[in-house]
């Protein structure tokens, strides 16, 4: 079936520097990829979106671009801040015969300190 | 639009008693999923609804969960009897989804402590 996997946690950073979380998919059609932060306490929202292969998101100073061929959708910041500090999921989502619901990851703990 | 709204926040119950979990999703929105965060699983999809209909409950772990949908307004998450593996995050979220890049908006979650 559709599965996501990302890098394991936790990622700890001091501010200022640059982040990369790994994502790597595998679906049976052509999926939607997400990338949803989860602030403590609170549950989840979407970060960045990219619907077709080559597209990028972008929201905050995060970027991640589809890339089909390798089938990733890695999260990226040149600079991070204290308030980053959150766990980070990827997603997808394919279309099937009944509707749709986003998979996800196991999620990413971002730790930055300043 | 107040966002999904779930109830109660934070649930403790003693072990073999019933748990109903509540979410309101977004006016407007046709679907509406239950997830499970634990540590140890991540975030799992138990069930979704399409127009209050429930359209794949493969991820219920057992015959101990149940969900409805009796309305476009409001859902409820039941575990009847509760074990302390069922302790975890509950969310709600719903979608438009009228195709599969439509984002889901999730509610904040309700604790669930089985002692």
């Amino acid at each position: 079936g559709d599965s996501v996997t990302q890098m394991e946690g936790p990622v700890t950073l001091s501010e200022e520097a640059f982040l990369t979380i790994n994502c790597t998919y595998t679906a049976t059609g052509y999926p939607s990829l997400f990338w949803y932060v989860q602030y403590p306490g609170e549950g989840l929202q979407l970060l960045l979106k990219a619907t077709k292969a080559d597209d990028k998101g972008s929201n905050k100073g995060f970027e991640a671009t589809y890339r089909k061929e390798t089938t990733s959708f890695h999260l990226e910041k040149g600079s991070v801040q204290v308030s980053d500090s959150a766990v980070y999921f990827c997603a997808l989502s394919t279309p099937n015969q009944a509707g749709t619901a986003l998979i996800f990851g196991k999620g990413t703990t971002l730790s930055v300190s300043s | 639009d107040a966002g999904v709204i779930q109830s109660p926040r934070h649930e403790v119950t003693e072990m073999g008693q019933e748990v109903t979990l509540r979410c309101k999703p977004i006016s407007g929105h046709d679907y509406l999923f239950w997830y499970r965060q634990t540590m140890m699983r991540g975030l799992e999809l138990l069930i979704y609804f399409n127009n209050n209909v429930p359209i794949d409950d493969s991820g219920m772990p057992e015959d101990r969960f149940s969900a409805k949908m009796p309305n476009a307004s409001f859902s409820t998450l039941k575990i009847q009897p509760s074990e302390p593996r069922d302790s975890a995050v509950y969310f709600c979220a719903s979608s438009e989804a009228r195709s599969w890049n439509t984002e889901a908006f999730f509610g904040q979650g309700t604790r669930l402590t089985v002692v």
